[in-house]
């Protein structure tokens, strides 16, 4: 049971919007920060939006991420095949532990 | 270039122990908390345990509360994960992070590869 809490699947069609949401308490998304992670099959995590809604160099502005009160959200737009993955939001509780979401399997149909 | 490669997984009796290791290499390590994550097969990610670039601040999950020590030493650019007492639950890739401090959060920015822990008799 993960703390924070995602959708298990979302899906699209090339060229699309999506979006996946994000739940969690006062106590984590509520007075921290939140950070968005795409996994690829069989590999490591990579940060995609940190800080609510910053981008690291090199993730396209396609990604976006936003975050009201205790819960967030990454959109993609303009969905591409290779947005096929895993994604993950993340946060820290107020003893500075990390929580994830459960994940959301994205499918490009 | 950031690198964060660990070493150290492999099967483990439950009860066992097992040492992880993770070599950090294109920043000033002594700079960065450092944090441990797993991922147990098929299932989502799970923070396991954090330290500061002086390890001046520890702090674990209860999942592992007891029984994993974290420690770094920085003139060697490593973090390590000494896991006791090891259970099935505990069979994950286990992956080390680089902790991202900007003046608005804190976020994970680099991971390594990860490293297959397997307990089971």
């Amino acid at each position: 049971q993960s703390v924070l809490t995602q959708p298990p699947s979302a899906s699209g069609t090339p060229g699309q919007r999506v979006t996946i949401s994000c739940s969690g308490s006062s106590s984590n998304i509520g007075s921290n920060t939140v950070s968005w992670y795409q996994q690829l099959p069989g590999t490591a995590p990579k940060l995609l939006i940190y800080n609510n809604d910053q981008r690291p160099s090199g993730v396209p502005d396609r990604f976006s991420g936003s975050k009201s009160g205790a819960s967030a959200s990454l959109a993609i737009s303009g969905l591409q095949s290779e947005d096929e993955a895993n994604y993950f939001c993340a946060s820290w509780d107020d003893s500075l532990n990390g929580v994830f979401g459960g994940g959301t399997k994205l499918t490009v149909l | 270039e950031v690198q964060l490669v660990e070493s150290g997984g492999g099967l483990v009796k439950p009860g066992g122990s097992l040492r992880l290791s993770c070599a950090a290499s294109g920043f000033t390590f002594s700079s960065y908390s450092m944090n441990w994550v797993r991922q147990a097969p098929g299932m989502g990610l799970e923070w396991v345990s954090s330290i500061g670039g002086d390890s001046n601040y520890i702090s674990y999950a209860d999942s592992v509360k007891g029984r994993f020590t974290i420690s770094r030493d920085n003139a060697k650019n490593s973090l390590y994960l000494q896991m006791n007492s090891l259970r099935a639950a505990d069979t994950a890739v286990y992956y080390c992070a680089r902790l991202l401090t900007t003046r608005n959060g804190y976020n994970l920015d680099y991971w390594g590869q990860g490293i297959l822990v397997t307990v089971s008799s």
